[in-house]
């Protein structure tokens, strides 16, 4: 069974920094992309930035890049958020999702770990 | 980037009912060397993770019952429920993943019981 189990959501200051996990299990990790995908309290999604199977080729929202970083270690079947300068925009519940082998949608999706950005 | 929205933002149906969301790309999600339609729909019930439903714009993911469909081409896209379900109520997604820097979302459609 495909699990993504999210970790490492906490309260932090605005200004401050955040490592954020993605567990995964079920699957042969280094088969896939895998990205994470945002969603504030009461609104939408919004895709955040991901990475290629061998790590290669990170992409960004434009609203993250050059504050976060997403990287993986697929010796240990895991993914990382690297969340610096956050904002209280960046209040959001984070969810881990895994990118299809044979397209780009997203056929599985971690249950989410809530980060909030507050002083 | 691509821009995709939805219509409506909720919608109240009946059970046994259809419900019938759209969703426009502000262009073409349409890729003509595969003719394939890069859209995906997804299901959000309340307090859980997305799930994927509809790839491809009409492929049903396995395990997902047959009264959900997806259809169009192109910049139009719907997703039709049939039969209306209680355990259908949800918020909708559209994404498009044509271009993927940046993939992006549908607002949301929100689906309730009338």
């Amino acid at each position: 069974e495909v699990q993504l189990v999210e970790s490492g959501g906490t309260v932090v200051r605005p200004g401050g920094s955040l490592r954020l996990s993605c567990a995964a299990s079920g699957f042969t990790f280094d088969d896939h992309a895998m990205n994470w995908v945002r969603q504030a309290p009461g609104k939408g999604l919004e895709w955040v930035a991901g990475i290629k199977w061998n790590g290669g080729s990170p992409g960004y929202a434009d609203s993250v890049r050059g504050r976060f970083t997403i990287s993986r270690d697929n010796a240990k079947n895991s993914l990382y958020l690297e969340m610096n300068s956050l904002r209280a925009e960046d209040t959001a519940l984070y969810y881990c999702a895994r990118e299809s082998s044979s397209s780009f949608h997203f056929d599985y999706w971690g249950q989410g770990t809530p980060v909030t950005v507050s002083s | 980037d691509i821009v995709v929205t939805q219509s409506p933002d909720s919608l109240a149906v009946s059970l046994g009912e259809r419900a019938t969301i759209n969703c426009k790309s502000s262009q073409s999600v349409l890729y003509s060397s595969n003719n394939k339609n890069y859209l995906a729909w997804y299901q959000q019930k309340p307090g859980q993770p997305p799930k994927l439903l509809i790839y491809w714009a009409s492929t049903r993911e396995s395990g997902v019952p047959d009264r959900f469909s997806g259809s169009g081409s192109g910049t139009d896209f719907t997703l039709t429920i049939d039969n209306l379900q209680a355990e259908d109520v949800a918020v909708y997604y559209c994404q498009q993943y044509y271009d993927i820097l940046p993939f992006t979302f549908g607002q949301g459609t929100k689906v309730e019981i009338k």
